[in-house]
């Protein structure tokens, strides 16, 4: 079936640091990508929207110049966390619509720790 | 805007027994999915099942089952002869529009279950 390779799935890195994720979808193209966070025993929230060849959409409070979102072909989408803090760690996962059997296919998520 | 709401933010029960995960959503579309997924301590998602709102059947899957109630737009999930393996955060989930997959989820807060032996 469909498969969205996220990687890295854990990464620390130190404070003012960027730190780059990438979501890549095997076997099926892509031009939308769903960028969820989900802080420790909370729920997923919606980050942004990514579609290739334009500029990512971002949900109210999300911060386009701290995370930038890349989509530069139907088979590779980006996140990167520029400048990343402390309270940026989170679990980052992203989401490609259309393709699993539930009409989504997640990646298997990034847990970002920054120190 | 979509909303759901999972009352329940802890839940733990002894193994065999029976559990009941509550969803309540809002939307204001005639036309909609609802979806639950599991949460392993690993992160990733599990799906579970998904729902679209032109069906109100309920659904019986081995131990699993769920009861769709667009009466009380509730979308509430049992476990039957619950399992230490059972032990994970559940979510609820809800898109909206024609075709699932179109639209980012909306999810719930999540219900932790422990099962304990």
């Amino acid at each position: 079936g469909a498969v969205v390779s996220q990687h890295p799935s854990r990464v620390i890195c130190k404070s003012g640091t960027s730190v780059k994720i990438e979501c890549r979808s095997l076997d099926f193209q892509a031009t939308t990508m769903f960028w969820y966070r989900q802080f420790p025993k909370k729920s997923l929230m919606l980050m942004a929207t990514s579609n290739e060849g334009s500029k990512a959409t971002y949900e109210q409070g999300v911060e386009k110049d701290k995370f930038l979102i890349n989509h530069a072909s139907l088979t590779l989408s980006t996140l990167t966390v520029t400048s990343a803090h402390p309270e940026d760690s989170s679990f980052y996962i992203c989401s490609a619509p259309g393709t699993g059997f539930d009409g989504y296919t997640f990646g298997s998520g990034t847990r970002l720790t920054v120190v | 805007a979509q909303k759901v709401t999972q009352a329940q933010t802890e839940i733990s029960v002894v193994e065999k027994e029976d559990v009941t995960l509550d969803c309540v959503y809002e939307t204001r579309d005639t036309t909609y999915y609802l979806f639950w997924y599991k949460q392993p301590p690993s992160g990733e998602l599990v799906f579970l099942i998904r729902r679209n709102s032109f069906d109100e059947q309920n659904e019986i899957s081995g131990r699993y089952s769920w009861n769709f109630q667009k009466s009380t737009s509730s979308f509430n999930f049992t476990i039957t002869a619950s399992q230490v393996v059972d032990s994970a955060v559940y979510f609820c989930a809800l898109s909206a529009g024609w075709a699932s997959g179109n639209t980012p989820l909306v999810f719930g807060k999540g219900t932790r279950l422990s099962v304990i032996a």
